[in-house]
């Protein structure tokens, strides 16, 4: 697996709370994405970077703010949980533009109740 | 953006068998096509990809076609074994798009 580890790797709060995930990357890559995996939903994108203080939206992007002040560390913060957002987060890595492989890191299981 | 529709949600087949998954997307002028396996509580990894210069691709028993004129590609993998059993995720990126659109997934069981 590439060098990328998340945490926390299972976080439980409750509706309101802010929350903030982090993504670690060691293989110096360029680009770095944040996905909500829910069932029947796939993967979908909720905000990626293209290097630091570089970011975008993806297609879920409401109620997540994102920031990347070094290469290797990408944020994710639910500014105040909700019970939508209840979910499991990938990050993902890759050297260049998607069309390069995506390196996934392990997760972050997220319940907000 | 991209659209991308996978088809069936669910696949069982018996160990030896072929096993197919079929995606499709919407824009045109998409150009990458990657597959992803997500074995139980595992991250997705890269099994195959192909680009739109490509009509098909191999890699021992998984092979990727691409129509781009029906605008569909499909995963084919051949004499099953248990370990194959996972969840299938095809993906597309259009051109001068930064990120992948992942389709909903296929849970495929190979029944030994």
């Amino acid at each position: 697996d590439a060098g990328i580890t998340q945490s926390p790797r299972h976080k439980v709060t409750e509706t309101g709370t802010p929350v903030t995930l982090r993504c670690h990357q060691t293989e110096n890559h360029r680009y770095m994405y944040w996905y909500r995996q829910d069932p029947g939903h796939g993967l979908r994108l909720i905000h990626y970077s293209y290097g630091v203080k570089d970011t975008d939206k993806g297609e879920v992007s409401d109620g997540y703010s994102v920031s990347r002040s070094k290469t290797e560390d990408f944020l994710l913060t639910l500014e105040s949980a909700t019970s939508s957002q209840t979910s499991v987060y990938f990050c993902a890595i890759s050297e260049e533009r998607a069309s390069y492989e995506q390196y996934f890191g392990p997760g972050t299981r997220l319940t907000v109740t | 953006g991209e659209n991308v529709e996978q088809h069936p949600s669910t696949l069982s087949v018996q160990e030896g068998d072929s096993a197919v998954i079929k995606c499709t997307y919407s824009d045109s002028a998409s150009n990458y096509f990657p597959w992803y396996k997500q074995e139980l509580g595992k991250r997705p990894q890269l099994i195959i990809d192909i680009r739109s210069n490509v009509g098909e691709k191999k890699d021992q028993r998984i092979a990727v076609t691409l129509n781009k004129t029906a605008k569909h590609f499909s995963l084919h993998i051949t004499e099953t074994q248990p370990e194959d059993s996972a969840v299938y995720f095809c993906a597309a990126q259009w051109t001068g798009a930064n990120n992948l659109f992942f389709g909903t997934g296929t849970r495929l069981t190979v029944i030994p």
